[in-house]
């Protein structure tokens, strides 16, 4: 069964601690690996999509990168406006589009 | 605003009620997706259309939900005979194939007393 396990369930920082979050993942061909961010009750908003191991995408203090069984968040310099749930998902059960996400990580950043 | 749109935001209904919802997706998107989120876990997926053909559903859809897409455009996600554990929040998400990624509305809350 393709599963998603993100790590650590919950991270707090101080502004400007750089850090990253975990996301390992089991399914059988890779179809992509998406990153998401959530604000509480609200839905998720896009960040990245990464396909081949090696590949990394940035934006702004976020960074992605993925390997064959893992994918990376890294966050520099983090401002509290940071602060959400970061969800990883793959599309599984051999499709493209039937994503499984993680539970996710939740984020807070002090000032 | 040209993404993704549920409504109604929030419904709180009673156990035995139906209750509809609709997602409108980004205007030139031809796959549209149903999730479901409850609190502490990541959405999980429910159903997918590929303009207004369903291709697959979850078996997380009981035989008390039903989800139309008539024309490609707009999409209903229905529940009847409401449980309580039918609370959570719903999510549209849309896409343009052959793109994969997926963006999401802001989603239905329910309630169900």
């Amino acid at each position: 069964e393709d599963q998603v396990t993100q790590s650590p369930e919950a991270l707090r920082l101080q502004e400007g601690e750089s850090s990253s979050l975990n996301c390992s993942y089991t399914v059988s061909g890779l179809r992509g690996l998406f990153w998401y961010r959530q604000d509480p009750g609200k839905g998720p908003e896009f960040l990245f999509t990464l396909y081949s191991a090696g590949e990394e995408k940035e934006k702004e203090r976020l960074k992605a990168t993925l390997t064959k069984k893992e994918s990376f968040l890294h966050i520099t310099a983090p401002k509290p406006e940071d602060s959400a749930t970061y969800l990883c998902a793959v599309p599984s059960g051999g499709s493209n589009y039937k994503l499984t996400f993680g539970k996710g990580t939740l984020l807070t950043v002090n000032p | 605003d040209t993404g993704v749109s549920q409504n109604p935001r929030h419904k709180i209904t009673k156990r035995g009620q139906n209750v509809t919802f609709r997602c409108d997706p980004i205007s030139e998107h031809n796959r549209l997706y149903w999730y479901r989120q409850t609190l502490g876990q990541g959405p999980e997926f429910l159903t997918y259309f590929q303009n207004e053909a369903q291709l697959e559903k979850s078996r997380l859809l009981s035989d008390r939900f039903s989800a139309e897409r008539p024309k490609g455009s707009f999409s209903t996600l229905e529940i009847q005979r409401t449980e309580q554990g039918d609370s959570a929040m719903y999510l549209c998400a849309s896409s343009l194939a052959p793109h994969n990624e997926q963006f999401f509305g802001p989603g239905t809350r329910l309630t169900v007393l």
